[in-house]
Parts: C-alpha cells; sequence; structure tokens
C-alpha cells in the first residue's frame, strides 16, 4: 500500500494556459475524489468517482474544470484556460466502498497550482 | 451558518496538557465523522473517524460525539509539540462527499 500518489506537486502556470493533474489511489480503493483547498480554508469537495463513473459534481467546478477516470483506476483533473482564482491546492482521496457510509478517505499530498 | 464550523484558534496549550478542539455541524443527517490533522504545506492525515454517539479512543486521541447537540470534539491527552498542527472535522452526510470545516490551530508549547 504506497498511498495516494498526485502529480505534479507544484505546478505554475501563465493564465490562460490549460493544466492536467493526475491522481494516483490506493489500489483496492474504488472510489476517488477531488478536492480544492485554498489558505486558511478546509477542503471543499470538487467531484467524486465509483469506479470510472462520475457520480456527483460540485457546482464549483465550473465548465473550465473537467476530470476523468478512465478504466476505474488513475483519473486526471484538467483545467482550462485557467484564471488567477484557480490558485489553490488540489488534493486526491481515495476510499473502498465496503460497509457504504464508513470508509474513510485518505488524502495525496496534493497538487498546488500557482497562477501568474 | 456554515456546515461545519470550527474555532479558528489559534489554540495554546503546554507541553503535556489535555487540547480540547470542537466541531458543530449543521446537517442532522450527517452519519459519519472524522478529525484531520494538517501540517502546514502538508495534505489532511486522518486521525479518528466516530460514528456513534459516546466517545472513541485510540492512544492519546479520544473522540466525543453528540448527534443530539450536533457536536464533535477531539480530546488530546499529553499535548507534544509534534501535535502544533492544524485540525480539520469533516462531516459526511448522505452521498460519499466530505464537508469539512476551516480547522482549528493547535500551538503546544515546551
Amino acid at each position: 500500500d504506497t498511498g495516494v500518489s498526485q502529480d505534479p506537486r507544484h505546478k505554475i502556470t501563465k493564465r490562460g494556459q490549460n493544466v492536467t493533474f493526475r491522481c494516483d489511489p490506493i489500489s483496492e480503493h474504488n472510489r476517488l475524489y477531488w478536492y480544492r483547498q485554498t489558505l486558511g480554508q478546509g477542503p471543499e469537495f470538487l467531484t467524486y468517482f465509483q469506479n470510472e463513473a462520475q457520480l456527483e459534481k460540485s457546482r464549483l467546478l465550473s465548465d473550465r474544470f473537467s476530470a476523468e477516470r478512465p478504466k476505474g483506476s488513475f483519473s486526471t483533473l484538467e483545467i482550462q484556460r485557467t484564471e488567477q482564482g484557480d490558485s489553490a491546492m488540489y488534493l486526491c482521496a481515495s476510499s473502498s466502498d465496503f460497509s457504504y457510509s464508513n470508509q474513510p478517505q485518505h488524502f495525496g499530498d496534493g497538487t498546488r497550482l500557482s497562477i501568474l | 451558518q456554515k456546515e461545519v464550523e470550527q474555532n479558528s484558534g489559534p489554540l495554546s496549550v503546554p507541553e503535556g496538557a489535555i487540547a480540547s478542539l470542537n466541531c458543530t455541524y449543521s446537517d442532522r443527517g450527517s452519519q459519519s465523522f472524522f478529525w484531520y490533522r494538517q501540517y502546514s504545506g502538508k495534505s489532511p492525515e486522518l486521525i479518528m473517524s466516530i460514528y456513534s454517539n459516546g466517545d472513541k479512543e485510540d492512544g492519546r486521541f479520544t473522540a466525543q460525539l453528540n448527534k443530539a447537540s450536533q457536536y464533535v470534539s477531539l480530546l488530546i491527552r499529553d499535548s507534544q509539540p509534534s501535535d502544533s498542527a492544524t485540525y480539520l472535522c469533516a462531516v459526511r452526510g448522505f452521498g460519499n462527499k466530505l464537508v469539512f470545516g476551516a480547522g482549528t490551530i493547535l500551538r503546544v508549547k515546551s
């Protein structure tokens, strides 16, 4: 069990560019979550996958954001036409679906995005 | 009203003392409750989960849940300087997303 892995750890880009982040969940976990965290705040939910199906999306996830989880393994989060307000830590978490409600989510180290 | 509320702190306690962290939530249908510790610049690390009313102990940590009062707390006994971090309360209702509070900063002074 190597934990949740995220890549890259840091991303600096100019406003208007597209960025893509990758998340590899814990191998036996079929649920995968994306959160966003800004300074002084707790993580905010963005979206959630059960295997390859995207089951829930937050209103925070504008049409510039898209997430995929092909084959129910790793996931990617893409932000198109980045804006200053997109600067944040993007966190990925995973959990199993055993015992419906009680499985905790384990977080990766995050990708810190800075928009110049 | 925020869905999950925490006192932002900082909460300062001397080394060896008990640190008490509190959290209230607004959704009465919430089913699962978690405490995460987050060091500066790092990701949240799960330290406790609690699902039913009462106390749950794990080492120096005790989580307390009172669903009638919509209140969750975390006690840290024998606080150490290494416990200095932000403690995030997270709540899960129906569905799978976690709703987090803004966190309480804990400072343990040696």
